[in-house]
């Protein structure tokens, strides 16, 4: 199946410091991903959708300037995490769609944020 | 709106069956998926269904009824390491994910 990269797996970072997160396809274009945060016990929460080229779509409550999303290739997006503070510790995952297949979403193995 | 329901938890036998339910209401339909997830893990994906009947694979098999809004996945001879949260998402209209809360499965020896 394919391959989804998501770097890096875990990171520790200071608060009011800022931590970028990526996700690669590694054997596929991505025409659409996907960012999510989990809170322990808690299902996946989305939180914006980024299809390459354009701006990232967010969903309610998230905020845009926070959360900073760009995806500017087919095969990369990246998630940058601006002025972080111990309430955004979590676990973040990306996912990603192959072109026009919608049957499948590939993940990344996710990173683990703690801010200290 | 839209809504997921699937047990919190359940707790099995290892060797035996174990059955997990969803019900779903969404605005649109375009298929149902369920997800392993380990904790500390991104979610692997398990099965999709978007046609009602029973899609078999291996020890797993999916369950749809879009009439009932419904779907179960059924775990056979489990093993130890089918010990997981069990996640199911259904692809709406506009074919974003709608995730349940997960089912936190215990097995037990």
């Amino acid at each position: 199946g394919a391959v989804v990269s998501q770097h890096p797996s875990r990171v520790i970072c200071k608060s009011g410091t800022s931590v970028k997160i990526e996700c690669r396809s590694l054997d596929f274009q991505a025409t659409t991903m996907f960012w999510y945060r989990q809170f322990p016990k808690q299902s996946l929460m989305l939180m914006a959708t980024s299809n390459e080229g354009s701006k990232a779509t967010y969903e309610q409550g998230v905020e845009k300037d926070k959360f900073l999303i760009n995806h500017a290739s087919l095969t990369l997006s990246t998630l940058t995490v601006t002025s972080a503070h111990p309430e955004d510790s979590s676990f973040y995952i990306c996912s990603a769609l192959e072109g026009g297949r919608h049957t499948e979403a590939f993940f990344g193995q996710g990173t683990r944020l703690t801010v200290v | 709106g839209q809504n997921i329901d699937q047990p919190t938890e359940m707790t099995a036998t290892e060797g035996a069956i174990v059955q997990i339910n969803c019900t779903y209401q969404t605005s649109g339909f375009n298929g149902l998926f369920w997800y392993q997830q380990h904790a500390g893990e991104a979610p692997t994906f398990l099965s999709y269904n978007v046609l009602d009947g029973l899609e078999e694979k291996g020890r797993f098999s999916s369950f749809l009824s879009r009439s009932k809004g419904y779907s179960y996945l059924l775990l056979k001879e489990l093993q130890m390491k089918d010990s997981a949260s069990y996640l199911c998402a259904v692809s709406d209209s506009n074919y974003q994910l709608i995730w349940g809360a997960g089912t936190k499965l215990i097995i037990k020896p």
